[in-house]
């Protein structure tokens, strides 16, 4: 079992919709959680990060950690085509190195 | 404040050869971490260097290896490459060792 588990997609969704998407992981240690976008050749870029459970709100995009089930999510509001692109989910426990998801492809159709 | 530049952007090897990436982090973070990224593997941890010292390693082969420089600048190494040595290599710095990381443009290596 891998350590950080993501669904690869690639999942389409029409514009405007709401997007969920998931990451589960199995090293309960885990303390920090981050979520990543990747346009087709380019680098990583930073969504969001949290140190807690709960939720964590910025613009159209909610951070969702829930520790206890070892469960992250990522919503996207009113999706629009720009949001097209792999999203990676991100870990670490301090002073370990980040783990990152696989990734999931997202599609949004205008 | 500028991002993470990586050079050269792309690269064209063959078995055998060696290569040296390189990492300019941005202006104040302290520690750069690199990763390979494949379709197959995902994002794979190489190693992180905080202040000229590295602090973390995964689990790859000693034919990889890096360093950083005292203006934090980073460099790494791939000795001996193989054709699955082709992917993505992305550097990201962050301000302080295990603190939120920033991804460069990678640089995209191809093992022929």
């Amino acid at each position: 079992q891998k350590e950080v588990e993501q669904d690869p997609g690639p999942l389409s969704v029409p514009e405007g919709a709401i997007v969920s998407l998931n990451c589960t992981y199995s090293n309960s240690a885990f303390q920090y959680f981050m979520w990543y976008r990747q346009y087709s050749r380019k680098g990583p870029e930073l969504l969001m990060y949290t140190y807690s459970s709960g939720n964590k709100e910025d613009g159209r995009f909610t951070a969702q950690v829930d520790k206890s089930s070892k469960y992250i999510s990522l919503f996207i509001r009113d999706s629009q085509p720009s949001d097209s692109a792999t999203y990676l989910c991100a870990m670490s426990n301090y002073g370990q190195n980040f783990v990152f998801g696989p990734g999931t492809r997202l599609s949004v159709l205008p | 404040k500028a991002g993470v530049t990586q050079t050269p952007r792309y690269l064209i090897k063959t078995r055998g050869q060696q290569v040296t990436l390189s990492c300019s982090p941005i202006s104040g973070h302290r520690s750069v971490s690199w990763y390979q990224q494949t379709p197959g593997q995902g994002l794979q941890f190489l190693f992180e260097y905080f202040s000229e010292t590295q602090r973390n390693k995964g689990n790859f082969p000693g034919r990889f290896s890096g360093r950083q420089f005292s203006n934090s600048r980073s460099e790494m190494n791939v000795s001996t490459l193989e054709l699955g040595d082709s992917a993505l290599y992305l550097c990201a710095s962050s301000v302080g060792a295990q603190e939120t990381q920033y991804f460069g443009p990678g640089t995209r290596l191809l093992v022929l």
